[in-house]
């Protein structure tokens, strides 16, 4: 079974600074994909953004962009010019390649992240 | 406007009540899903289905039924809820199963069972 680890509960951030978000995962897959997904304080599951396992460049949207490292299992979050908006819980998830039977995502225990004026 | 709509947001019940939480969605996906949100274990699913008539359990099915008589709905029923499923529920569909596709979430449903 797949794990996902986030291992920073809380952080905070000044306003347009810069903040990284790790997450780390465990699995014997060689094919995967990975998210990450924001809570805003409305609760609304919102994507952020996605890579696939078998893509060596990290994916952007932009101020968000990632760091994916395969061997060392970690994907971690970056988010540039921090605005007040970004302020959520941020939640890291596994997810194995279609086919591979049920469709589920794995979500770790989620980061909370509060940008400060 | 596409959308996954999830009723009610609310609801405080007492055990042993049966309940339905009702998801439904506007973008005709095949496949849709219920997780439950809880502090400190992030978000894990209870069931999922395919598409129409098929359903399958997922991480945290004890205590939950679903049905998908219809493409658009999947609705949620707690048959005797218990204290231990107070939670915040989210149901999420996609146009097909595979992390290819999106997944959209409801707004949520905060449970509270006295």
């Amino acid at each position: 079974a797949q794990t996902v680890t986030q291992s920073q509960p809380e952080m905070s951030v000044q306003e347009a600074e810069t903040v990284t978000l790790s997450c780390t995962y465990d699995t014997s897959e060689n094919n995967y994909y990975l998210f990450w997904y924001k809570q805003p304080p409305s609760r609304q599951m919102i994507l952020v953004i996605r890579q696939e396992a078998y893509k060596q460049q990290n994916a952007t949207e932009n101020r968000f962009s990632v760091n994916f490292q395969k061997a060392a299992k970690s994907f971690s979050l970056k988010i540039s010019d921090s605005q007040l908006g970004d302020t959520a819980m941020y939640f890291c998830a596994f997810s194995p390649p279609s086919g591979a039977g049920s469709y589920q995502l794995t979500f770790g225990k989620g980061t909370k992240l509060s940008v400060i004026p | 406007e596409a959308q996954v709509t999830q009723n009610p947001r609310y609801l405080i019940t007492v055990t042993g009540k049966k309940l339905t939480v009702t998801c439904s969605q506007n973008m005709n996906h095949e496949y849709m899903s219920w997780y439950r949100q809880d502090p400190g274990l992030g978000l894990r699913q209870i069931y999922y289905s395919m598409n129409v008539e098929v359903t399958d359990k997922g991480d945290v099915p004890e205590g939950y039924k679903v049905s998908r008589k219809e493409k658009r709905n999947f609705p949620l029923i707690l048959e005797s809820p218990s204290p231990n499923q107070t939670s915040l529920y989210f149901c999420a569909s996609s146009l097909g199963a595979g992390p290819h596709y999106e997944q959209y979430f409801g707004p949520g449903t905060r449970l509270t069972v006295t």
